[in-house]
């Protein structure tokens, strides 16, 4: 069964901590995306990467960095977490045409204190 | 700037009814996914419509696609308490850069 796996179901982080929020598929599909869910605006795409060390910036990349330094693994970085950035973040990844859409992760609940 | 907007946000429904949960979105696009959301699980796939007039149906659920119109719909038959979920629909832009624009989703409830 294909997978997407976050690695943290629940954080709670500190205010002005750096938080690491890590991905990885086992679909050695090209693309991953990060995205953050708040109840009432959907989804809204944060950073996405076509191929290792390649990233680009989606909607809403302020306050956030990624990494993509293996196929397989998309980090995103919180440089210096605010309450604001309290969320529910989705990580996917596709195959080059996205003939089935996106494969989700579980997903991480990220709360910021 | 691309944008999607589902209606309604919210929707309660009885058991057995029909009902349909509407998709617009404002760019040309050939390619629109929906997708299935439990409460505090994530995202599961259950229709990709990649070209106008397309119709997918999968049990209760049917989904159609109308370009010219930019709406995709929803249509949901004869509804059942385990439809209960969240469903979102998804729009990819015409430029081809595999990125795809969410709806604010529409939460269903079927009450018994």
């Amino acid at each position: 069964d294909v997978k997407v796996t976050q690695s943290s179901r629940y954080l709670v982080k500190r205010t002005g901590e750096k938080v690491f929020l890590e991905c990885v598929q086992d679909m050695d599909h090209e693309n991953m995306f990060w995205y953050r869910q708040d109840p009432g605006l959907g989804l809204r795409l944060i950073y996405f990467s076509y191929d290792v060390k390649m990233k680009e910036k989606g909607d809403i990349p302020e306050g956030y960095s990624v990494s993509r330094e293996k196929k397989e693994r998309f980090s995103l970085i919180l440089e210096s977490a605010s309450t604001n950035q309290t969320s529910m973040y989705l990580c996917a990844s596709s195959s080059g045409v996205i003939l089935w859409g996106y494969t989700f992760g579980s997903g991480t609940r990220l709360t910021v204190v | 700037e691309l944008k999607v907007e589902q209606n309604p946000l919210f929707l309660s429904m009885q058991e057995g009814k029909n009902y349909t949960i509407y998709c617009n979105y404002s760019t040309t696009s050939d390619r629109l996914y929906w997708y299935r959301q439990d409460p505090g699980k994530s995202l599961e796939s259950l229709f990709v419509l990649l070209s106008n007039g397309a119709v997918k149906q999968e049990g209760r659920l049917m989904a159609s696609l109308d370009t010219k119109a930019r709406l995709s719909t929803l249509h949901i038959t004869a509804a059942v308490h385990d439809l209960s979920a969240t469903y979102f629909c998804a729009v990819e832009s015409n430029f081809g850069n595999e990125k795809l624009t969410f709806g604010t989703g529409t939460r269903l409830t079927i009450i018994p």
